[in-house]
This record gives C-alpha cells, sequence and structure tokens, in this order.
C-alpha cells in the first residue's frame, strides 16, 4: 500500500461548512496527487504536488485547495463545501524521485454533503 | 484537450473466456500508459504499464497492445476468473495522470 492513510474515511457534513481531507504517507515520495471518483466520471485530478510548497492544479480544481507543508502530508481542503462536492476522494503517490514510477492509491474518502 | 477514454461502461464476459478491454487517447505526444483496477470499496492497483516504444507487453495472465497510428490501447485478460471481477480504468501517464472513465467488468458463471 506505499504507506498511505487517508483521513478520515467516511465524512458527512453540511452545505457550507470547510473540510479538510489529509493524505498521509511514510516513505517520503515526492508526487501526490488527489482524485475524486464518481460515478459515469471515473477518476478526475484534482491536484497534485511535486514536492513541499510546490502544487499544481488538475482537471476539476476549482472549489478546491491544498497545502503541503511537509513531505508526508498533502492536505486537501473544501473551503466551503457544496452538493457537488459529495464524491469519494482518493489520495496517491508516485514512487521515485522524478515522479516516473508507479502510481499507488490510498483506500479513498467519502464525503457528504447535505 | 487531453482526454483518455474507454469505448464500453460495462462488459459481460463467461468465466473462462478471455476478455479484451479497450480504451482511446487523444494526445498523440503521450509515451506513456497504465492500466487499473479497481475492485469495490477499493482504490485503484496497477495492473501493467507500456511505454509508446512498443507495441504489446504481456504479464501474467494479462496484455495490453499499443496502436500508436489509431491511438488505442487495449488489455487482455486470459482466462478470466470472478477476481477478475471489477472495473478496469486506463490512464495516459505523465504529469497529471489523466484516466479514462472505466469500463466495469462482469464475470457471467
Amino acid at each position: 500500500d506505499a504507506g498511505i492513510t487517508q483521513s478520515p474515511r467516511h465524512k458527512v457534513t453540511e452545505t457550507g461548512t470547510p473540510v479538510t481531507l489529509r493524505c498521509h504517507q511514510t516513505e517520503n515520495h515526492r508526487y501526490m496527487y488527489w482524485y475524486r471518483q464518481d460515478p459515469g466520471h471515473g477518476l478526475r485530478l484534482i491536484h497534485y504536488s511535486y514536492g513541499v510548497k510546490d502544487t499544481d492544479k488538475g482537471e476539476v480544481s476549482d472549489g478546491y485547495s491544498v497545502s503541503r507543508s511537509k513531505t508526508e502530508d498533502f492536505l486537501l481542503t473544501l473551503e466551503s463545501a457544496t452538493s457537488s462536492q459529495t464524491s469519494v476522494y482518493f489520495c496517491a503517490i508516485v514512487t521515485g524521485a522524478s515522479g516516473t514510477g508507479e502510481l499507488f492509491f490510498g483506500e479513498g474518502s467519502r464525503l457528504t454533503v447535505l | 484537450g487531453e482526454s483518455v477514454g474507454l469505448h464500453l461502461p460495462t462488459l459481460s464476459v463467461q468465466e473462462g473466456d478471455n476478455s479484451i478491454i479497450n480504451c482511446a487517447y487523444s494526445n498523440s505526444a503521450s509515451d506513456y500508459f497504465i492500466w487499473y483496477k479497481q475492485e469495490s470499496g477499493k482504490g485503484p492497483q496497477f495492473i501493467i504499464d507500456i511505454r509508446s516504444n512498443m507495441d504489446k507487453r504481456q504479464g501474467q495472465r494479462v496484455t495490453v497492445l499499443l496502436n500508436k497510428t489509431v491511438k488505442h490501447l487495449s488489455l487482455q485478460i486470459a482466462a478470466t476468473q470472478p477476481g477478475d471481477s471489477a472495473v478496469y480504468f486506463c490512464a495516459d501517464r505523465d504529469d497529471k495522470i489523466i484516466f479514462g472513465k472505466g469500463t466495469r467488468l462482469h464475470i457471467l458463471p
């Protein structure tokens, strides 16, 4: 599992509240990714990081922000959650310093916004 | 823009038969592709990859074929088993790692 832990695994929240999902890795990998998965859309990239304080936007970054203040943690924040952000969120890491290695996923965080 | 897509959302295959899952991509500069398997309630898992300098790559019971002329790749699973039931994704492997929408493989007894 490449030492990836996502928390929380399940969360129910109300529209307009802030939510932060955490991805923690124990193997010092440089590249980390946040995806959301929805029926009919597959996996869509939200944001990714290629090092501490180095992040970039993916396909569906609107409404999301990320932070990477240390190598092991990549945080995904919904400043004001909306019902359209109800989804399963997956964190992933890439092995190898150049980001060309294998992609490993966490077990997912299911978020429901009421 | 860049996209990666699978041809069929669902595929039903008799147990023991071979399965073929197809994927098309749009970026002609793509040079590395990966297939992932996702079982219910779990994150995607790596199956096999292929680089653009290859046409075919084989693993254990799986083969990936790449046709760069028509920008198409396929995943072939030999002697499909109940444990192969899952959603399969192809991915264009560059910095952003863009995934296709997935094909659900049903195994018929």
